[in-house]
């Protein structure tokens, strides 16, 4: 059982080039979640899923596009990277029901993107 | 809207001190509340949750935790830390409606370093 799985690890871009953050559950989650870790600003969401087929705008969208492509997959793409992108990516998921979560959110070992 | 201040960014202590980390919140509804611990190069790992009922949590590690809905604070506190205990905390908060689909909203961050 290997939760919530990222890839890759590390990566490093130039600006404007373009990059897809994969994320994967295998604990039956219908919802999922990316945020980005900046420091001295603590985790912010960027898009979430409540379930499959279904994707919203968290607090910091710009820049960023997702695919929740089945159950256990959520991927974030960005388009044209920028300097400002630079960040650690965190990929999340939970079970929510009626709108309300049914458990804790599990974390996956996140994204380390720099951008030049 | 909610939000959540954790009013110091970095902690020292020294190994078997007591720690005290402040986490403030604001929300015009009902909450739940956790702490979240983050090794270094590591993801999020959950540390205790406040969902209703005792405000007091503890944490298997000896950590505890105290909702104080007057003050609205979820101050995380240790009577005796370790070394091992240095990692950087983060406190959340979401709301139990049925609109959240368990959306976390985080505090900035508190590094705790135990020093021997």
């Amino acid at each position: 059982n290997a939760g919530v799985t990222q890839t890759p690890k590390f990566q490093v871009l130039k600006t404007g080039q373009s990059m897809t953050l994969q994320c994967a559950q295998d604990m039956n989650h219908n919802s999922m979640y990316w945020y980005r870790q900046d420091p001295g600003m603590g985790l912010r969401l960027i898009y979430y899923s409540a379930s499959e087929g279904t994707t919203d705008k968290g607090e910091v969208p710009n820049g960023y596009n997702v695919s929740r492509l089945n159950k256990r997959e959520f991927s974030l793409r960005l388009e044209s990277a920028a300097p400002s992108q630079t960040s650690v990516y965190f990929c999340a998921s939970c079970f929510v029901a009626g709108g309300l979560a049914k458990n804790i959110q599990y974390f996956g070992a996140g994204t380390r993107l720099s951008v030049l | 809207a909610q939000s959540v201040t954790q009013l110091d960014s970095q902690v020292p202590v020294f190994e078997e001190a007591p720690v005290e980390l402040r986490c403030n919140y604001s929300s015009s509804v009902s909450v739940y509340l956790f702490w979240y611990v983050q090794y270094p190069n590591q993801g999020l790992q959950l540390l205790l949750k406040y969902l209703s009922g005792s405000t007091l949590v503890e944490s298997i590690n000896g950590f505890e935790a105290e909702f104080n809905k007057s003050q609205t604070s979820f101050h995380l506190r240790k009577p005796s830390v370790h070394i091992s205990d240095t990692a950087e905390y983060f406190c959340a908060v979401t709301s139990p409606g049925g609109t959240s689909y368990g959306k976390l909203t985080f505090g900035q961050g508190t590094i705790l370093t135990v020093h021997p």
